[in-house]
């Protein structure tokens, strides 16, 4: 069975500094991996997606992510926070299994501090 | 195009009664999934409807069903709610069936049972 495991319920930076959120996948088949973030009270919006065509992926708002198979992770990147990246971040993983859902981890809540 | 929609945005209701919520996906989009949101058990997915037959379904009680229409307009149906199907109801839809497909989620529904 798949899943995922995101290490660190909550992350804090400075304004300006770099934003990791760590993602880590299992699955015996090759994956599709999502990043989407949820601002309070809505709905999860889609930052990037992993398709195999490239390993390091650009997203929305400056994010991006880099697939590393050998490390079975998929951890999401921004080179310098801002105020209105303050939100909850989730990894899932879609595996071409018959069964189509996605499968989310925990969640990371990321704060950022002026 | 306008994104996913989901009605009403926020529910309560009482123990032992039941609900309906409803979902219209992106124009085009014939796919439509459903999660559902906790603190304590995070996104957990319901089911999904293509061509308005289910195709999966999550590890979820019998009193939580659905249905997708011609228009590919979904609704989930909880009946005999019970407190602990207080949750964010989360619709999501893509355009086919193939776990490569990205699912574009809603704003939500907040189900509050008393």
């Amino acid at each position: 069975a798949q899943s995922v495991t995101q290490l660190g319920s909550h992350v804090s930076v400075s304004e300006g500094a770099l934003v990791l959120l760590r993602c880590n996948y299992s699955s015996s088949v090759p994956p599709y991996l999502f990043w989407y973030v949820q601002y309070p009270n809505q709905g999860l919006q889609l930052l990037l997606k992993y398709t195999s065509a490239a390993t390091l992926v650009k997203g929305i708002n400056g994010f991006e992510a880099e697939f590393k198979k050998s490390e079975t992770s998929f951890h999401l990147t921004k080179p310098s926070a801002h105020m209105s990246d303050a939100a909850e971040y989730f990894c899932a993983v879609s595996l071409d299994t018959g069964r189509r859902a996605l499968t989310f981890g925990s969640g990371t809540r990321l704060q950022v501090q002026p | 195009k306008a994104g996913v929609t989901q009605t009403p945005r926020y529910l309560i209701k009482t123990r032992g009664q039941q609900v309906t919520l409803s979902c219209s996906p992106i124009s085009g989009h014939r796919s439509v999934s459903w999660y559902q949101q906790t603190p304590g058990q995070g996104l957990q997915f319901l089911f999904e409807y293509f061509s308005e037959t289910q195709r999966n379904k999550g590890n979820f009680p019998g009193r939580f069903s659905g249905r997708q229409f011609s228009n590919s307009r979904s609704e989930m149906n909880v009946s005999t709610l019970e407190l602990g199907d207080s949750a964010l109801y989360l619709c999501a839809s893509s355009l086919g069936d193939s776990f490569t497909d990205t699912q574009y989620f809603g704003p939500g529904t907040r189900l509050t049972v008393l």
